[in-house]
């Protein structure tokens, strides 16, 4: 079993619609989590950490679920701009970040 | 403005031999990762380094070396006996040991490696 596990999607979104996705992970004793944003052919970009309490960026709403072991990510009235890769990142010892493969958004007019 | 660098941003390779990927950051982070990402697959980690002279094997180490010399630096060497080396590589840095938790990494432009 993988430790970082995504459901590869691709999500189809008409634009305005929400989108809303999961991440699971394995390692009970994993210490932060990132929702990562990856363009094609272009490297990881910080979208936003995900704390113990969920937060809200915008229109995007992360939350933590520490007891079934898994992140969430919610996108509310989607855009063009939001289609993307949208990738799960778990610390959880030092130095050591696991990625899951992504989940593909592809919001349509 | 402070972030990493990674050169060449395409770098072509003949079988059997050694390339050198540059990496290289202003941010006064303590700890750079290198990790691999092919098509459709999440990125593994290669090699990182939690402090100057020091160094850790990743997930896939195997066929890859790295050196730490320089707390900015941390240099990727891809050898000969990588067997299938053709993939996109990501350099990446976070803050040191005592600020690590919640840090997130950011990461170089990446490196596009092709093996012909």
């Amino acid at each position: 079993r993988k430790e970082v596990e995504q459901d590869p999607g691709p999500f189809n979104v008409p634009e305005g619609a929400t989108v809303a996705f999961n991440c699971t992970y394995s390692n009970s004793a994993s210490q932060s989590f990132f929702w990562y944003r990856q363009d094609c052919r272009k490297e990881p970009k910080l979208l936003m950490s995900v704390y113990s309490s969920g937060n809200e960026d915008g229109r995007f709403t992360a939350q933590l679920n520490r007891a079934s072991q898994y992140i969430s990510l919610l996108i509310r009235d989607s855009k063009l701009s939001d289609s993307a890769t949208y990738l799960c990142v778990v610390g959880h010892s030092w130095g050591k970040f696991q990625f899951g493969a992504g989940t593909q958004v592809v919001v349509t007019p | 403005d402070g972030g990493i660098t990674q050169s060449p941003k395409y770098l072509f390779r003949k079988e059997g031999q050694n390339v050198t990927l540059s990496c290289e950051q202003n941010l006064n982070h303590d700890a750079m990762y290198w990790y691999r990402q092919d098509p459709g697959q999440g990125l593994r980690l290669i090699y990182y380094s939690q402090i100057v002279n020091d160094f850790q094997k990743g997930d896939i180490a195997e066929g890859y070396s790295v050196s730490r010399e320089k707390k900015e630096s941390f240099p990727l060497t891809v050898t000969s006996a990588q067997k299938n080396p053709t993939a996109f590589y990501l350099c990446a840095s976070t803050e040191g040991r005592d600020r690590w938790e919640g840090t997130e990494a950011f990461f170089g432009q990446g490196t596009r490696l092709t093996v012909v």
